[in-house]
């Protein structure tokens, strides 16, 4: 599975949108990109995942670069229950390994009033 | 739906000592998977399950282990404990069968603390 490189952590405004960017420069053309997050005390919590085409749900927006090297997660609105630490990690989609992830030390968002 | 149940979710041990975690998946799931989330090294894979079988493990000794029931219910299972087992001890579950959406859902942990 590739590498993620994610910041350490980041600040938003209540009602701002938060953007975290995630770079994976490795990615092979096989790997998905998923994003979780874990709220203080929680297990973590799927958000969104995609292969190359931007993608939304009612969580967040997933923007992937056209190389595949980088992404950004947007939450639009952020809301203090969103602060949490988030997870960007990349791995193929297969059968075999659905259980498996591999996390990184993922970026502590703190949203603040 | 009920979500994935851990228990306890609370216990504290001694060195030496040995421990059992459960955990109950998600009605319909078959993928059961646990992790091990310390300070210092974040979140880490320990194994899965699927149809009783072990399928994929992490990189921790032998002193760990689990199993899986026919009813996809699971169990892990730390001997030995040392004083660095302490830790949240995470369990997932996911449905099994056609495109992998790479979707777990989590438990909320069983918090072990070894003295």
């Amino acid at each position: 599975d590739a590498k993620t490189t994610q910041p350490t952590s980041m600040d938003c405004a209540e009602g701002r949108a938060a953007n975290l960017p995630c770079n994976h420069s490795t990615i092979s053309g096989n790997e998905y990109v998923y994003w979780y997050r874990q709220i203080h005390s929680q297990g973590p919590q799927y958000i969104i995942h995609g292969l190359k085409n931007n993608e939304t749900n009612e969580m967040a927006s997933l923007i992937i670069t056209e190389d595949r090297k980088s992404s950004t997660l947007i939450l639009p609105h952020a809301t203090l229950r969103d602060t949490a630490v988030y997870y960007c990690i990349v791995r193929v989609a297969s059968s075999s390994n659905t259980g498996k992830l591999i996390f990184g030390q993922g970026t502590t968002l703190q949203v603040k009033p | 739906k009920a979500g994935v149940t851990q228990t306890p979710r609370y216990l504290i041990k001694t060195r030496g000592q040995q421990v059992t975690l459960s955990c109950s998946p998600i009605s319909g799931h078959r993928s059961v998977s646990w992790y091990q989330q310390t300070p210092g090294q974040g979140l880490q894979f320990l194994f899965e399950y699927f149809s009783e079988t072990q399928r994929n493990k992490g990189n921790f000794p032998g002193r760990f282990s689990g199993r899986q029931f026919s009813n996809s219910r699971s169990e892990m299972n730390v001997s030995t404990l040392e004083l660095g087992d302490s830790a949240l001890y995470l369990c997932a579950s996911s449905l099994v069968g056609g495109i992998d959406t790479g979707e777990l859902f989590f438990g909320e942990g069983s918090r072990l603390t070894v003295l």
